[in-house]
């Protein structure tokens, strides 16, 4: 157990339509990062959350975004769903070198 | 732009055997993760080395790391069927925020 929860834990939506993934961090970590992993690849960075402020962004479009809460918890926000969106979307809490990921939501667009 | 490449991407392994999976990327970085991922499951962290030279070992792992040659190693003792699992390197792009990027992993089968 890492002590960061996010949901839900599956989820399946259409193309075209928006989502929500929610983050639940660390106690203390006020740091939070969101990954996408597609089915047999490693997790790609889409961006980080520092004290409620976006703190990097890898390569992905504008309809990935996020929010984080006064008590560091987290969300990922993706509009307009592609076919090629469907992955494992981990978050991952932090407070120094470590980083501890939650169990992942897996998103399947159809 | 930040490469993490590791080798070899499938390591199929008797029990009892020694092998080393090899992650070297390509701008400088003094933070190397290594995390385990079972099938639908998320990451487990197994290690953290943070400078030049640093080695950690837990059971039958053993990481190091070197910054001058953008190497790490994991290294595998006696291997046993629970090792069974995909293995994944990660070096922080920010040096001190987390920012990670993954090389692609290694699937590792161990047969009894």
């Amino acid at each position: 157990e890492t002590g960061v929860t996010q949901s839900p834990t599956h989820l399946i939506k259409t193309r075209g339509q928006q989502v929500t993934l929610r983050c639940s961090s660390q106690s203390g970590h006020n740091t939070v990062s969101w990954y996408q992993q597609a089915l047999g690849q490693g997790p790609q960075f889409i961006f980080q959350y520092y004290r409620e402020e976006e703190n990097g962004r890898g390569n992905f479009p504008p309809r990935f975004s996020g929010l984080q809460f006064p008590n560091y918890s987290s969300e990922l926000n993706v509009n307009a769903l592609e076919l090629d969106d469907s992955a494992l979307y981990l978050c991952a809490s932090s407070l120094g070198p470590w980083a501890f990921f939650g169990q992942g939501t897996r998103l399947t667009v159809v | 732009e930040l490469k993490v490449e590791q080798n070899p991407l499938f390591l199929s392994m008797q029990e009892g055997k020694n092998y080393t999976i090899y992650c070297n990327y390509s701008t400088t970085s003094d933070r190397l993760y290594w995390y385990r991922q079972d099938p639908g499951k998320s990451l487990e962290s197994l290690f953290v080395l943070l400078s030049n030279g640093a080695v950690k070992q837990e059971g039958r792992l053993m990481a190091s790391l070197d910054t001058k040659a953008r190497l790490s190693t994991l290294h595998i003792t006696a291997a046993v069927h629970d090792l069974s699992a995909t293995y994944f390197c990660a070096v922080d792009m920010s040096g001190y925020g987390n920012k990670l990027v993954f090389g692609a992993g290694t699937i590792l089968r161990v047969k009894s």
